[in-house]
């Protein structure tokens, strides 16, 4: 299932790095989706993008940027990257408002050390 | 706000046992629930939404709004249901969409 890929999928950074963390889709999916995924917090929204230069906001922005200038991409950076953002982060698309399914990549696995 | 709750973090049944994952909600308006299953080394996926009304691998849920709950049934496991369920509450506050998960509860099914 390639129409949702992430990369890299492993990635160990340092306290203080600035790191990216990419999203590709091929189906031309209107929504994208950031979540991290934590023992005991389950999957949390950090931003969205509706179309290509709309975002919004999640449950737990802080310390993230995205941005979306075409819609198959929706990269999620880091931008100085702390202990506590060591997670599992996933990137999700869904077609349009009405669909409701989203559709998710395979995780990237962020170590900040 | 919304919230989801799935209180039991860890399931473990026997083959061929019924199993239950229970899934409560809060939210004020009409929600759209969903549940998501993520296999051993393999990606979150949707296993059933409740507008649906589907019944996939053998797995039914039925909104029940005066007990705001989505509860996920199956009345015989097998083994390869084991994995980690999410129950899910999807909202639209003007033009901006939640989605919002619970904990998750890893079920496990032994032989």
């Amino acid at each position: 299932d390639a129409g949702i890929t992430q990369s890299p999928r492993y990635k160990i950074t340092e306290t203080g790095r600035q790191v990216t963390l990419m999203c590709h889709q091929t189906w031309s999916h209107s929504y994208m989706f950031w979540y991290r995924q934590d023992l005991g917090h389950g999957l949390r929204l950090i931003y969205y993008s509706a179309a290509a230069d709309i975002t919004d906001k999640g449950e737990v922005p802080d310390g993230y940027v995205v941005s979306r200038s075409k819609t198959e991409n929706f990269p999620l950076t880091l931008e100085s990257a702390t202990r506590s953002q060591t997670s599992v982060y996933f990137c999700a698309s869904m077609k349009t408002s009405a669909s409701g399914e989203q559709y998710f990549g395979p995780g990237t696995r962020l170590t900040v050390t | 706000a919304q919230r989801v709750t799935q209180p039991e973090k860890l399931l473990s049944v026997f083959k061929g046992a019924p199993v239950e994952l229970k899934c409560n909600y809060s939210y004020s308006g009409s929600p759209e629930l969903f549940w998501y299953v993520q296999y051993s080394r393999q990606r979150l996926q949707l296993l059933l939404r409740h507008i649906s009304r589907e019944s996939i691998k053998g797995f039914t849920a039925d909104l029940n709004k005066g007990e705001t709950s989505f509860h996920l049934k199956k009345p015989f496991a097998q083994e390869e249901d084991s994995a980690m369920y999410y129950c899910a509450l999807s909202s639209w506050g003007g033009s901006n969409y939640k989605l919002t998960f619970g904990k998750g509860t890893l079920l496990t099914v032994n032989p």
